[in-house]
């Protein structure tokens, strides 16, 4: 069974601090793998990841894809209080998502 | 552009009522999603639907749960009867055709007492 597991579920740190989520994917279709952030209402997109190492970024955040690992990773520099969110990976196939990665940014 | 549009916001039923959430994605979107997000369990891939027919039907959780799209700009999910343990955020979503970017809707708030 296609399944994504995140890494770590839960992520406490402080403002200033670099963090690196983890998303790792077992897949038979592999055709790309997308980030969201979710923080009180709907996830809302950030990047779409299909070439391997490749990497994407928006401002603070990047994210690179490794296809013979069967891996992705999400980083974000400088957090500040309001990356404090869920983050979450998902497989285009069928859009299944992961558990999510809670991050906490603290003052 | 309107975005995918969900409708109730929130709904608060008993225990053993019908419930029928609502969903129109965006137009021009071929696939739409229905999730169910809680606490426990995450972000959970109910049903979706490519083209108006469902394609991949595995994750609803039972016989209670159905879900329609009987044209390109509306689908609902239902469940009868509902219970307690169906209290979630339901979610529906839409992407496009040939591109793998979804969009969700602000989501349906259920509480069944």
């Amino acid at each position: 069974e296609d399944k994504v597991v995140q890494s770590p579920l839960s992520l406490v740190v402080h403002e200033g601090d670099t963090v690196t989520l983890n998303c790792s994917y077992e897949v038979t279709n592999f055709r790309s793998l997308l980030w969201y952030k979710q923080e009180k209402k709907a996830p809302t997109f950030l990047f779409m990841l299909t070439s391997s190492g490749i990497e994407k970024k928006s401002g603070r955040l990047s994210s690179i894809l490794d296809k013979k690992e069967l891996f992705s990773i999400l980083n974000i520099t400088a957090t500040q209080t309001g990356d404090s969110a869920v983050y979450l990976c998902a497989y285009d196939d069928d859009m299944r998502f992961g558990a999510g990665t809670r991050l906490t940014v603290k003052p | 552009d309107a975005g995918v549009i969900q409708s109730p916001r929130h709904e608060v039923t008993e225990m053993g009522q019908e419930v029928t959430l609502r969903c129109k994605p965006i137009s021009g979107h071929n696939s739409l999603f229905w999730y169910r997000q809680t606490m426990m369990r995450g972000l959970e891939l109910l049903i979706y639907f490519n083209n108006n027919v469902p394609i991949d039907d595995s994750g609803m959780p039972e016989d209670r749960f159905s879900a329609k799209m009987p044209n390109a700009s509306f689908s609902t999910l239902k469940i009868q009867p509902s219970e307690p343990r169906d209290s979630a955020v339901y979610f529906c979503a839409s992407r496009p055709s040939g591109r793998d970017t979804q969009y969700f809707g602000p989501g349906t708030r259920l509480t069944v007492l």
